[in-house]
């Protein structure tokens, strides 16, 4: 059983297209995130929510919209979408004492 | 705030030599500290973690860290690099003990030369 699954695994749209992420972990985790890591490989943290509740929104556009349903859910949706949201997305959980545990990515390709 | 600085965007090693990769961290309360690496087209996998233990950390794959509060450090290590070692390697801070954002280095490519 994959700990933190996200689908897709790859994302090909075009410009001003609506898309969505979705992010499942069975770890029993209080805490999900959503990471960017952009084409020099550079992983920053765009938003944590703990027990479904937004905790951190570092300075993401509005366009992009995180919704927890439940504390095994965090899916990311993209409005309008632009080159510049081209990029690899990783969610993540963690727990305390239990530490962190990483999804395998969705590659998203904006044309 | 928490920041990591890794020194050396590329390090290049022979096969059998030493691989240090350096990481040096700012942090207002005791960190909690990671290294992951991620191979080409793949997701990040945890090599080892330092939690206020030991100071000397091993991880997987042979790989180890030493924390050195004195010196803000937490550089990786391993005696003997193979082939398969290449890859992007990252640190990682958090204050947290589990319900905080990691906070990364900007990542070290290391190449192994046959």
């Amino acid at each position: 059983d994959t700990a933190v699954s996200q689908t897709p695994k790859y994302l090909v749209t075009q410009m001003g297209n609506d898309k969505s992420i979705k992010c499942e972990q069975n770890l029993g985790h209080d805490t999900m995130y959503w990471y960017k890591q952009d084409s020099k490989k550079f992983l920053k943290i765009m938003f944590s929510y703990n027990n479904k509740e937004l905790i951190i929104n570092e300075t993401v556009p509005n366009r992009f919209s995180p919704k927890s349903p439940d504390k095994a859910h965090l899916n990311l949706h993209i409005n309008s979408l632009e080159l510049g949201d081209s990029a690899v997305y990783f969610c993540a959980s963690s727990q305390a004492r239990r530490g962190y545990t990483f999804g395998s990515g969705t590659r998203l390709t904006v044309v | 705030a928490q920041s990591v600085t890794q020194l050396g965007s590329h390090v290049s090693v022979s096969e059998g030599a030493l691989v240090l990769l350096r990481c040096n961290y700012s942090s207002s309360v005791p960190p909690y500290l990671f290294w992951y690496v991620q191979y080409p087209n793949q997701g990040l996998q945890l090599l080892l973690k330092y939690t206020s233990a030991a100071t000397l950390v091993k991880g997987i794959n042979g790989f180890e860290a030493e924390f050195k509060k004195s010196e803000t450090s937490f550089h990786l290590t391993k005696p003997s690099a193979h082939m398969s070692d290449a890859a992007e390697y990252f640190c990682a801070v958090t204050e947290g003990a589990g319900n905080t954002p990691l906070v990364f280095g900007k990542g070290t490519r290391l190449s192994v030369i046959a």
